[in-house]
């Protein structure tokens, strides 16, 4: 089955920096690739996602990019700010298996001020 | 407001108890999740349902029922053969994915502790 690895595992960054999230996945089928943002004590919300077939996308300050060719996908936040701290969360998806995601472990993200 | 709803927030259990966790969405859509989430870890998923009076069991099923009479409604028993059953979670809903995958929508959560 799909396995998914997240780095880091805590990510400190000044505001106005960027920060870089990276995953890997282990099942080439995969062929779709969210990102969420948990807020403490809240549910996941989606922020951004990717499908097989394109190589990046970008949304304001957040972009996502795909490597087919060596399974893993990164997303980038650009001038980072105060309420980006969270914790966020790749997955990856085989829709063949219906729509199962795999998570990463996630990634507390800290910007300070 | 459409949404996802899980009730109650915070949930006490003794042990050997069993408890039913509440999920309900208004987003008419076809598929729903569990997951369960531990500290430091990625979210687990406990069972899920494509169709109404169908579900399969996720990768951390034992321990777990569920049940999807109504499209609108899936809701979680943590029975007392859970050995471990303190946790955070979550309820997810989707439209039915066809060979894409489609945007997973998450509840508040509950959280659940074994006194």
């Amino acid at each position: 089955g799909e396995n998914v690895e997240q780095h880091p595992s805590t990510l400190s960054v000044q505001e106005g920096d960027s920060a870089v999230i990276k995953c890997t996945y282990s099942d080439s089928a995969s062929n779709y690739f969210p990102w969420y943002k948990q807020e403490l004590g809240k549910g996941p919300q989606l922020i951004i996602d990717i499908r097989s077939n394109v190589g990046e996308k970008k949304d304001q300050r957040i972009a996502v990019t795909l490597n087919k060719t060596a399974k893993h996908f990164s997303l980038h936040i650009t001038e980072t700010q105060p309420e980006d701290s969270a914790v966020y969360f790749c997955a990856a998806l085989v829709a063949e298996y219906g729509n199962k995601l795999v998570f990463g472990a996630g990634t507390i993200l800290r910007v300070k001020s | 407001d459409g949404g996802i709803t899980q009730s109650p927030k915070y949930l006490f259990r003794k042990e050997g108890q069993n408890v039913t966790l509440s999920c309900e969405q208004n987003l008419n859509h076809d598929a729903m999740y569990w997951y369960r989430q531990d500290p430091g870890q990625g979210l687990r998923l406990i069972y899920y349902s494509q169709i109404v009076n169908d579900f399969q069991k996720g990768d951390i099923a034992e321990g777990y029922s569920v049940s999807r009479e109504k499209k609108e409604s899936f809701p979680l028993t943590v029975t007392s053969a859970q050995k471990n059953p303190t946790a955070f979670y979550l309820c997810a809903s989707s439209v039915t994915p066809g060979l894409t995958g489609s945007e997973q929508f998450f509840g508040p959560g509950t959280r659940l502790t074994v006194l």
